[in-house]
């Protein structure tokens, strides 16, 4: 069955950077774009990007875009998120998402459990 | 981008009560809507996709309809198991935007 799991998460200091991992099995890694998606306590979910099924592409929510850069391992069926330059209004708990098929417009039929980031000095 | 909205921020209801959330896109979208809910200490759950298909093993209380611009989310019958957060959801194109939320609570 399909899995996500996230890692990577902690405690960084404003300004530093940090690299969450999504190791993904149960399904062909290559075949499906993933996506990360955010949750800041008590607030909601907020998208933040996606990698093509075939990496040629990746989009960015405005609020990452730049910071953030998403890549992937293809022989270790693993998604990474870099993000640099984080600021307190980044600590969230991360999840990795994905689909059902190859095609770029489908809901999130798979999500982890998620990664927790706090950003503090 | 196009903005998702969506109504109320929050509602309680009494078990077995019908319940209705709206959600709200800036620009039609066609019918690439979902609806997540979500749970304290778990990962958000897919409940309807393209408007009004219900995911597999969700149970048949929850109905989604609209197209276009106005889309909603029904619970025929409010359960205590259905406590939790709402979201809808445009995966027509990036950004894949979610709206703001809607807590449902047991009055």
């Amino acid at each position: 069955q399909v899995q996500l799991v996230e890692s990577g998460g902690g405690v960084v200091q404003p300004g530093k950077s940090l690299r969450l991992s999504c190791l993904a099995s149960g399904f062909t890694f290559n075949h499906y774009p993933i996506h990360w998606v955010r949750q800041a306590p008590g607030k909601g979910l907020e998208w933040l990007a996606v990698m093509t099924y075939d990496a040629k592409k990746n989009f960015y929510a405005d609020s990452v875009k730049g910071r953030f850069t998403i890549s992937r391992d293809l022989s270790k069926s693993t998604l990474f998120l870099q993000m640099n330059s984080l600021t307190p209004q980044d600590s969230a708990l991360y999840y990795c998402a994905t689909v059902d098929t190859s095609v770029w417009s489908r809901p999130f039929h798979y999500w982890g459990q998620g990664t927790l980031v706090t950003v503090s000095s | 981008d196009i903005q998702m909205t969506q109504s109320p921020s929050s509602l309680s209801a009494a078990v077995g009560d019908r319940v209705t959330i709206t959600c709200r896109a800036s620009q039609a979208i066609s019918n690439s809507l979902a609806w997540y809910q979500e749970k304290p200490g778990k990962a958000p759950k897919l409940l309807i996709y393209g408007a009004s298909t219900l995911q597999s093993g969700v149970p048949s209380r929850f109905s989604g309809g609209g197209s276009g611009t106005d889309f909603t989310l029904t619970i025929s019958s409010l359960q205590p198991e259905d406590v939790a957060n709402y979201y809808c959801q445009k995966y027509d194109n990036s950004p894949f935007t979610f709206g703001p939320g809607t807590k449902v609570e047991i009055k």
